[in-house]
């Protein structure tokens, strides 16, 4: 079946701008995850939905960032007057919901570059 | 705060050279402990979870086994197309959903 889906792959915008990412999930899951990965390292928490609600939004790095889920299934991930330091691979996963089914799946992620 | 410190940083094999990779965490209250590979340009593809000390599980070449302080993933008879950065992350249970990473090892299999 199809996995977890981004768009767009790549991103290239300059400092100031505004950009939006989007996040399709494997249907049927619940759970939805945002990630960033700087090259060389892991994926870093950013938020996570549990259906339409932001369930915990702590890993987002400051209030330029914001994400939505409105029908429960498709994300966007929000990012105002991008700076240089936003640039990385935002990663999107998703899994049949927390606790015991929450073995997470991740899509082949957005590379965001900020001139 | 949670950590997860993986060694080491990458590891070049000959193929058919047997080797391990550790993970090791300090967290409160483990839950679970994963692993994944990633190839370039990729999302990390999930391998193995491991809930409690002494669990092992295997997959084709890959074995992945779990103490209170570690984990380890075994090669066997690497192939050149193991070749990947492999990322273990650690889940708590007071946050039973956040995967917090280590920094990877990139493993390089030679024909």
């Amino acid at each position: 079946g199809a996995g977890v889906s981004q768009t767009p792959s790549n991103k290239v915008t300059e400092k100031g701008k505004y950009v939006e990412l989007r996040c399709d999930p494997i249907s049927g899951h619940t759970a939805l995850y945002w990630y960033r990965q700087s090259l060389g390292q892991g994926p870093e928490f950013l938020i996570y939905f549990q259906g339409t609600g932001a369930a915990d939004d702590s890993g987002l790095p400051n209030d330029r960032f914001f994400a939505v889920r409105p029908e429960g299934s498709v994300s966007t991930l929000k990012i105002q007057r991008t700076e240089r330091g936003d640039s990385a691979v935002y990663l999107c996963a998703s899994s049949l919901g927390a606790g015991e089914y929450n073995e997470q799946f991740f899509g082949p992620g957005t590379r965001l570059t900020v001139l | 705060e949670d950590q997860v410190t993986q060694s080491p940083e990458a590891l070049r094999l000959q193929e058919g050279e047997s080797s391990s990779l550790n993970c090791s965490y300090t967290v409160s209250g483990l839950r679970g402990l994963f692993w994944y590979r990633q190839d370039p340009g990729k999302g990390p593809e999930f391998l193995f979870t491991l809930y409690s000390a002494g669990e092992e599980k295997e997959k084709e070449r890959l074995k992945a086994t779990l103490t209170k302080k570690e984990s380890f993933l075994h090669i066997t008879a690497p192939k050149p197309e193991d070749s990947a950065t492999y990322l273990c992350a650690v889940q708590v249970r007071s946050n039973d959903y956040k995967l917090s990473f280590g920094a990877g090892t990139t493993v390089t299999v030679r024909a």
